[in-house]
């Protein structure tokens, strides 16, 4: 079974300051890593995954996420925000093997950027 | 718009009623799962289904819902009898089944908000 866990429920941050939002997981095999946001009222947008391949995964509208197998992270960095990044950030894990083709959320991070 | 499309975008059903949710999935894909999101939440996993066959149905209450994607027509998912407690939004999300028929990208529609009074 694997578990996500994302410390931080609110994060608050000023208008073009950098950001980071955590997720760690924990898994038994290994797994495939995604960061979705979702704007207030709307569905999950794939913001970025992770399958395999260099660690440093780069995303849409500036978003980048480092896997760390070691700590077993797949934090969410952006340089400087915008307003219009203010939403609601979910990590997931999908096993690579066995589990079906489930995907195992965390419970968000929500994160808003201030003027 | 070739997204997924989920209908009605909000739902409202007095308890013991019985709610029917409905999910399109993007052009071409032939894979559907649909995850709650309760209150302050973040998603849970239902159901795992491919055209007329239910893959994956760990997540599903054992009594009250049912999901099914017929060969022709949209993905349903059935709450009978709803209770206070289902009160969520329900989103579904699909997937082409291309990548070695299973791990491929999961692409999520707007959601449908269930208000059960």
């Amino acid at each position: 079974a694997q578990s996500v866990t994302q410390l931080d429920s609110q994060v608050p941050v000023f208008e073009e300051a950098p950001v980071e939002l955590r997720c760690n997981y924990s898994s038994s095999v290994s797994v495939y890593l995604f960061w979705y946001v979702q704007y207030p009222n709307q569905g999950l947008q794939l913001l970025l995954k992770y399958l395999s391949g260099s660690t440093l995964v780069k995303g849409i509208n500036g978003f980048e996420a480092e896997f760390n197998k070691s700590q077993t992270s797949f934090h969410l960095r952006k340089p400087s925000v915008h307003i219009s990044d203010t939403a609601e950030y979910f990590c997931a894990v999908q096993a690579l093997t066995g589990g079906g083709n489930k995907l195992t959320f965390g419970t968000g991070t929500q994160l808003k950027v201030e003027l | 718009n070739a997204g997924v499309m989920q209908n009605p975008r909000h739902l409202v059903r007095r308890r013991g009623q019985e709610a029917r949710l409905r999910c399109s999935p993007m052009k071409g894909h032939s894979h559907v799962y649909w995850y709650r999101q309760l209150p302050e939440e973040g998603l849970k996993f239902m159901v795992y289904l491919q055209k007329e066959n239910i893959i994956d149905e760990s997540g599903m209450p054992k009594e009250r819902f049912s999901a099914e994607f017929p060969k022709e027509g949209p993905s349903i998912l059935r709450i009978q009898q709803v209770v206070r407690g289902d009160s969520a939004a329900y989103f579904c999300a699909s997937s082409s089944g291309t990548s070695g028929g299973s791990r491929d990208t999961q692409y999520f529609g707007p959601g449908t908000r269930l208000t059960v009074l």
